[in-house]
């Protein structure tokens, strides 16, 4: 069975541009999950989809990100327009019912994003 | 999610038995204690995890102390694999209103050599 997939594995990418990261959960897991790390921090929650529905958007730092879950399969994280700031690491994970708190996260290997 | 303590960094050699310490004084009575684990260059994966009773499985051993204030993650023999940094996690199980994200705080980096 195929874990959790990101693409790309790398960006680099200009300030101001526009980058556009994918994450293919494993099939039939309904949770996703982005988090991020940037340079010398802390792994950090962004959001949550619940299928095609953003149940918890907390962690989003500003309006700069857009994420979707279009048919609630992959998802799509959009830095528009990306700052220095956001370069890091940006994970994605899924998972199964997230109707508990116990329920294992499967992580995917993260894309890096350079922002020169 | 309640705060837990963990020391910044760990030494073991190979082949030996490795106890990752975890603080969690403030833990309530229906949270849950996860350990996951970064190895260099890969996202998070998910190791162990337990209530109150210590927890086995083929990865690692989860010892918790009776009155769950503490616990610890017990890798039996240490590989050069087990490199990374180790996360103690707490979770409510019922995260209705407290939200699904695992909070990762700093880890321990474990170091293992030959």
């Amino acid at each position: 069975e195929a874990g959790v997939t990101q693409f790309p594995s790398h960006s680099v990418i200009e300030k101001g541009q526009t980058v556009t990261l994918r994450c293919d959960p494993i099939s039939g897991h309904d949770n996703l999950y982005w988090y991020r790390r940037v340079m010398g921090k802390e792994i950090k929650f962004l959001l949550h989809f619940v299928k095609e529905s953003k149940q918890d958007e907390s962690g989003m730092p500003n309006n700069r990100f857009l994420a979707e879950r279009t048919g609630g399969t992959y998802s799509t994280l959009k830095v528009q327009p990306a700052e220095l700031e956001d370069s890091g690491v940006y994970f994605c994970a899924s998972s199964q019912d997230g109707g508990t708190g116990y329920n294992e996260q499967f992580f995917g290997p993260g894309t890096r994003l350079t922002v020169l | 999610d309640a705060k837990t303590t963990q020391p910044n960094s760990m030494e073991s050699n190979e082949e030996e038995p490795v106890h990752l310490p975890c603080n969690h004084s403030t833990i309530s009575g229906t949270d849950y204690i996860h350990w996951y684990r970064q190895l260099p260059s890969q996202g998070p994966e998910y190791v162990i995890h337990g209530l109150t009773s210590n927890v086995n499985n083929r990865m690692a051993s989860l010892a918790i102390a009776e009155d769950r204030k503490s616990s610890t993650l017990i890798l039996h023999r240490a590989t050069l694999r087990d490199a990374a940094v180790y996360y103690c996690i707490l979770r409510d199980p019922y995260p209705f209103n407290s939200g699904y994200a695992l909070n990762f705080g700093k880890g321990t980096s474990l170091l293992v050599t030959p």
